[in-house]
């Protein structure tokens, strides 16, 4: 069973479009993250929800709005998208209060063009 | 706040040589120190962690001491392969306000000859 599943793993799109990737984990976590990694494995932070609580909100443009239905699922969706945002777009789960490791998804590399 | 410095890639060994991937902090309060790997295509995955001041964490032959008085924490392998060829990334775990506050390094690309 897969941990931390987000689909789709690609994504290709035209500027201006908008586009939504899932996030769904299994681990029990109240903890879910968005990050951006770049082409040089540059891993930044976006997001970062606890029990549906946004709690880390990193200088992302507005056109990127995480939505937290329940504490297992973290979908991003993204408005206007540009070419700037073509990136491999991580999400990941932890347990909160025991400090434990970042549990990682397999990623979804998104391509505007 | 918190930050994570490591060495800059790529390093390129041979097989069989000696790895150490340097890794410092600085963090407030009593951070957990993790290193994680990326294997191309692939999403980060644990590769040890250590809670406390000299814990030694160890998986797959890679280890690393927590160095509270050097603020370090040493990524190292006695004899690498190819196929640890991927990007390692040392990360530290702090809780501030209840909150889970992970910090990541920049990554340092390994690359393995034969």
């Amino acid at each position: 069973d897969t941990a931390v599943s987000q689909t789709p793993k690609y994504l290709v799109t035209q500027m201006g479009n908008d586009k939504s990737i899932k996030c769904e984990q299994n681990l029990g976590h109240d903890t879910m993250y968005w990050y951006k990694q770049d082409s040089k494995k540059f891993l930044k932070i976006m997001f970062s929800y606890n029990n549906k609580e946004l709690i880390i909100n990193e200088t992302v443009p507005n056109r990127f709005s995480p939505k937290s239905p329940d504490k297992a699922h973290l979908n991003l969706h993204i408005n206007s998208l540009e070419l700037g945002d073509s990136a491999v777009y991580f999400c990941a789960s932890s347990q909160s209060q025991a400090r434990r490791w970042v549990t990682f998804g397999s990623g979804t590399r998104l391509t505007v063009v | 706040g918190n930050s994570v410095t490591q060495m800059e890639g790529p390093v390129t060994l041979s097989e069989e040589a000696f790895l150490t991937i340097n890794c410092t902090y600085t963090a407030t309060g009593y951070p957990s120190l993790f290193w994680y790997v990326q294997y191309p295509g692939e999403g980060l995955q644990l590769l040890l962690k250590a809670t406390k001041a000299d814990d030694k964490g160890s998986n797959k032959g890679f280890e690393a001491t927590y160095r509270k008085e050097t603020t370090s924490f040493h990524l190292e392998k006695g004899s690498v392969q190819v196929s640890d060829s991927a990007v390692y990334f040392c990360a530290l775990s702090t809780t501030s306000g209840g909150y889970q506050k992970v910090t990541f390094g920049t990554g340092t690309k390994l690359q393995v000859i034969p």
